[in-house]
């Protein structure tokens, strides 16, 4: 069965250095997602990309975070400048479609990359 | 704009009670709602999801939810708790866009 697959499953980094989490989708879907859920915490939209370019954000992702499609198969997001309150699972997402009114699309997770921010 | 309470951060039930998980959604739209599991270090694993087709829904593991408009709920029970059912729930809704917005889980715990 197709799976959402996320690299590496744990990341620990310094704070204010740059981390690239990776997700390769299912591979007919066009849509993908990331959210994050910080330890203890409700799992929180970040963003949704289409077509290369992203579709809706939340107001976690601010400018230090950016997504990526760098090739055919990988779906990115990258911090700049982590900091301590960064620390958090990372869930990426995909789907076939987006929701319609009449009709429902349903998003796929990956296991999650867990960020640690020292 | 469209949100999600999950009544009761932390439920315990004895192994063999019926189980039951509140959730309240806000939509301006017909929404679509779910629930998903997340076992200790792990990710979320979808248990069912409303789609507007039958109000009760049944999902994996036994599980089920019932939509109801009128109390704008979607309960999640299971007649009988075992003790692989200990985790941690959350509701969630979707309107006809893309993102997912969740509740803020209750932990389930199961006494022996």
């Amino acid at each position: 069965e197709p799976e959402v697959t996320q690299t590496p499953s744990h990341q620990v980094t310094q704070m204010g250095q740059e981390v690239i989490l990776r997700c390769v989708p299912i591979s007919n879907h066009l849509y993908f997602y990331w959210y994050r859920q910080i330890l203890g915490q409700k799992v929180e939209f970040l963003v949704s990309f289409y077509n290369n370019e992203i579709s809706e954000k939340s107001e976690i992702f601010d400018d230090q975070f950016s997504v990526e499609r760098p090739d055919g198969s990988n779906f990115t997001l990258k911090i700049r400048s982590t900091k301590l309150e960064d620390s958090a699972m990372y869930f990426c997402a995909s789907s076939e479609a987006q929701n319609g009114i009449y009709f429902y699309n349903e998003q796929f997770f990956g296991p999650g990359t867990r960020l640690t921010v020292l | 704009a469209q949100s999600v309470t999950q009544l009761g951060s932390h439920v315990s039930v004895s192994e063999g009670a019926l189980v039951l998980l509140r959730c309240n959604y806000s939509s301006s739209v017909p929404p679509y709602l779910f629930w998903y599991v997340q076992y200790p270090n792990q990710g979320l694993q979808l248990l069912l999801k409303y789609t507007s087709a039958a109000t009760l829904v049944k999902g994996i593991n036994g599980f089920e939810a019932e939509f109801k408009k009128s109390e704008t709920s979607f309960h999640l029970t299971k007649p009988s708790a075992h003790m692989s059912d200990a985790a941690e729930y959350f509701c969630a809704v979707s309107e006809s866009a893309s993102k997912i917005i969740f509740g803020s889980g209750t932990r389930l715990s199961i006494r022996p």
